[in-house]
């Protein structure tokens, strides 16, 4: 068991262009989450999937970033038209079944730096 | 406004000092996560408790669960420079019809050689 791979670790783009960053969760794990974290803030959720279904989004969520987990496996997250407040830390966690889904095990994240 | 509030925001402290940081809700929770995470990575999670009252201790952790299930503790005793990292603690929070691991901000902590 290797943990939650994220890839990459950084990203720095131009504003307007589009991002997909990359998240391989522990294997047996079925739920995944995707989290953005900015400087002096927690973790705030965006989407999380179980298996391949995307059951739950967040408002922080806009019509620019769309999620997949295509085989209940990895998940990408893209970015559209990236903005200058798109910047933070993309943190991906997964959990299991086996422990009631109450614990999260996260990636090292991707950091996000638009310009 | 914040489900879990954190205390303090920072906290600065030398070497062997000791230290409390606070998770307070008005919610009560099945179980609550903290988690440790150092610049640039990831949160790590430290420790789950799930029974009101329980303690649990990591080495120089203590970790509190509060009586109604609303409120936690982490309790670092004689303090060393790796304790430095931001604190989080975390619990499973309705949104929709799911349950979902929701942050406080975090209690920040740097310790001083």
């Amino acid at each position: 068991d290797t943990g939650v791979s994220q890839d990459p670790r950084h990203k720095i783009t131009k504003r307007g262009q589009n991002v997909t960053f990359r998240c391989d969760p522990i294997s047996e794990h079925n739920r995944l989450y995707w989290y953005r974290q900015t400087l002096g803030q927690g973790p705030e959720f965006l989407t999380y999937f179980q298996n391949e279904a995307q059951l739950e989004k967040s408002r922080l969520l806009s019509d620019r970033f769309s999620a997949e987990r295509p085989k209940g496996s990895f998940s990408t997250l893209e970015i559209q038209r990236t903005e200058q407040g798109d910047s933070a830390m993309y943190l991906c966690a997964s959990s299991s079944i086996w422990t009631g889904n109450t614990e999260a095990f996260f990636g090292q994240g991707t950091r996000l730096t638009v310009v | 406004t914040q489900l879990l509030e954190q205390s303090p925001q920072f906290l600065s402290i030398q070497e062997g000092e000791n230290l409390t940081v606070y998770c307070n809700s008005s919610s009560v929770f099945s179980s609550l996560q903290w988690y440790r995470q150092e610049p640039g990575e990831g949160p790590v999670l430290l420790v789950t408790v799930v029974t009101g009252g329980e303690v649990k201790k990591l080495k120089r952790l203590t970790f509190q669960f509060g009586d109604a299930r609303k409120d936690s503790s982490l309790h670092i005793t004689a303090a060393q420079t790796g304790d430095t990292g931001l604190y989080l603690c975390a619990g499973r929070v309705q949104s929709g019809g799911s349950y979902i691991p929701t942050f406080g901000r975090g209690t920040s902590l740097i310790v001083h050689p």
